[in-house]
C-alpha cells in the first residue's frame, strides 16, 4: 500500500516563476492537508481539502497561493510569482476521514523542498 | 487562535541519558498527538492521547496527557542514537486540522 506521494522532491524556481507541488494521498484516503515548514520551525497548517472541495484555507496566504484536489488526479498546491520567502519544505498529509476536531492521525509524504533563487 | 508551545527547543544528551520534552496548549484539547521527524525526513505519527491523565508507553517512550488536558510530555529513557530527530506535539484547534508545536530537536552524543 503506497504511502502519501509527493513530487517533485526538490523544486528550484527563479523569482516570479510559478511553482506546482503535487500530492497523491494514501489509497482510501479522501482528505488532504498541506503544511509548510521553514528551517528550525514547526509545521504551519496551510489548507485542508477533500475531493473537489476546499474545507479550510485559513492558513494559506491570500495572494499567490492556491490549492485544489480534483475529482481525478493529485492535489496541487500552486504558488504564483514565487519570492525568496516562499523557500521552504512543503508537506502534504492525508487521512481516511475528517479531522474536524483533529481526531485522526495524519500520514505525511516526503515533502517538496522549494528553493527560490 | 489556539497555540501549542513546546520546550525545550533543543536538547543535547549523552547516549544513555534520559530526555523529556513538554507541550503546553493555550486551550483545553480534545486529544493530543506526537510525531517524530528524523533529520531530512517527514513527520511520522507516534501516538495519540485522549483521556485526562492518560499515560501510554512505547518501549522506552512514555507519553502523558495532563489532568486538565492542556499539557503533555514525552519522556525517553536511556536515549539511543536512533532517537535523534525532532519531536512535535500537535493538537486540534476548533474545526481546523492539527496545530503543531515548533518541536524539540534531540541530539544524542554517542
Amino acid at each position: 500500500n503506497a504511502g502519501v506521494m509527493q513530487n517533485p522532491r526538490h523544486l528550484v524556481r527563479r523569482r516570479g516563476q510559478e511553482a506546482r507541488l503535487r500530492c497523491s494521498p494514501m489509497k482510501g484516503h479522501s482528505h488532504v492537508y498541506w503544511y509548510r515548514q521553514l528551517p528550525e520551525e514547526g509545521l504551519k497548517f496551510m489548507v485542508y481539502l477533500q475531493k473537489e472541495n476546499i474545507i479550510d484555507e485559513s492558513g494559506m496566504p491570500k495572494e499567490r497561493f492556491s490549492a485544489e484536489f480534483p475529482k481525478e488526479g493529485p492535489s496541487i498546491l500552486r504558488i504564483q510569482q514565487v519570492v525568496r520567502g516562499d523557500s521552504a519544505a512543503y508537506f502534504c498529509a492525508s487521512s481516511p476521514t475528517t479531522t474536524l476536531g483533529g481526531n485522526e492521525k495524519l500520514f505525511f509524504g516526503s515533502g517538496t523542498q522549494l528553493s527560490v533563487l | 487562535g489556539q497555540q501549542v508551545m513546546q520546550i525545550p527547543q533543543y536538547q543535547h544528551v549523552q547516549e544513555g541519558e534520559d530526555f523529556t520534552t513538554y507541550c503546553n496548549s493555550s486551550t483545553t484539547l480534545s486529544n493530543i498527538q506526537w510525531y517524530k521527524q528524523r533529520p531530512g525526513g517527514h513527520p511520522v505519527f507516534l501516538i495519540q492521547l485522549v483521556k485526562s491523565g492518560e499515560v501510554k508507553k512505547q518501549k522506552r517512550l512514555t507519553f502523558q496527557f495532563g489532568e486538565a488536558k492542556k499539557n503533555s510530555s514525552l519522556h525517553i529513557t536511556a536515549t539511543q542514537t536512533t532517537d535523534v530527530g525532532t519531536y512535535f506535539c500537535a493538537g486540534p484547534s476548533g474545526n481546523t486540522p492539527l496545530v503543531f508545536g515548533k518541536g524539540t530537536r534531540l541530539s544524542v552524543i554517542a
